[in-house]
């Protein structure tokens, strides 16, 4: 069964980039979509990206155009989701969950911008 | 980006209360589209997907209907551990994307 575990959490400074890996275990990777979405605190789903690693085929969210980057190694079954220009709204869990119809997710990841 | 519109924003209702949710795609989406649930502390669950598919192992008190721009999600019989925030999630050229707001759903 698939699994994917997520990197630990993060405290960066405003200004900066973080990047969050999530490892696939258990399952075919390549083949399907990861998405990447995040939750800031008391707040909703926010869809950021995704890529299917198969194709190499990546598609963000317009608001995350330009400061998103998210990657695949389908050598070491692991995606990866790096954001840049951090503020304070970036504060959130960040989850990766793969599919179009999400049926696995990370455990997430806390990214604390301070 | 598609824009999605739910609503309410939240909803108190009473044990054994039939439960609608609606969703709205800002443009045609066919059935594109998932129905998440949400326990505080945890991951979303998928419930519903292609607009009306239920997902294995989700009781059959859950129910979506819908296509191109209006969707929505009914609990027939509210019980106790459906208080929750439900999301709907829209995909198109199977690549998932924006979810709608949230509607927090809670007991009277």
């Amino acid at each position: 069964q698939l699994q994917l575990v997520q990197s630990g959490a993060e405290v960066k400074k405003p200004g900066s980039s973080v990047k969050v890996s999530c490892k696939a275990s258990g399952g075919d990777f390549a083949s399907f979509a990861i998405s990447w979405v995040r939750q800031a605190p008391g707040q909703g789903l926010e869809w950021i990206g995704v890529i299917v690693p198969l194709f190499h085929t990546t598609k963000y969210a317009q608001k995350f155009q330009g400061r998103v980057s998210i990657t695949a190694d389908e050598v070491t079954y692991t995606a990866y989701m790096e954001l840049s220009g951090l503020t304070s709204d970036d504060t959130a869990i960040y989850y990766c969950a793969r599919g179009v119809n999400i049926d696995v997710w990370g455990q997430g990841t806390t990214v604390i911008v301070s | 980006d598609i824009h999605m519109t739910q609503s309410p924003s939240s909803v108190s209702a009473s044990v054994g209360d039939r439960v609608t949710i609606t969703c709205q795609a800002s443009q045609d989406i066919s059935t594109n589209l998932n129905w998440y649930q949400q326990k505080p502390g945890k991951a979303p669950n998928l419930l519903i997907y292609d607009a009306s598919d239920l997902e294995t192992g989700v009781p059959s008190r859950f129910s979506g209907s819908g296509s191109g721009t209006d969707f929505s999600l009914t609990i027939s019989s509210l019980q106790p551990e459906d208080i929750a925030t439900y999301y709907c999630q829209q995909y198109d050229n199977l690549l998932p994307g924006t979810f709608g707001q949230g509607t927090k759903l809670e007991i009277k």
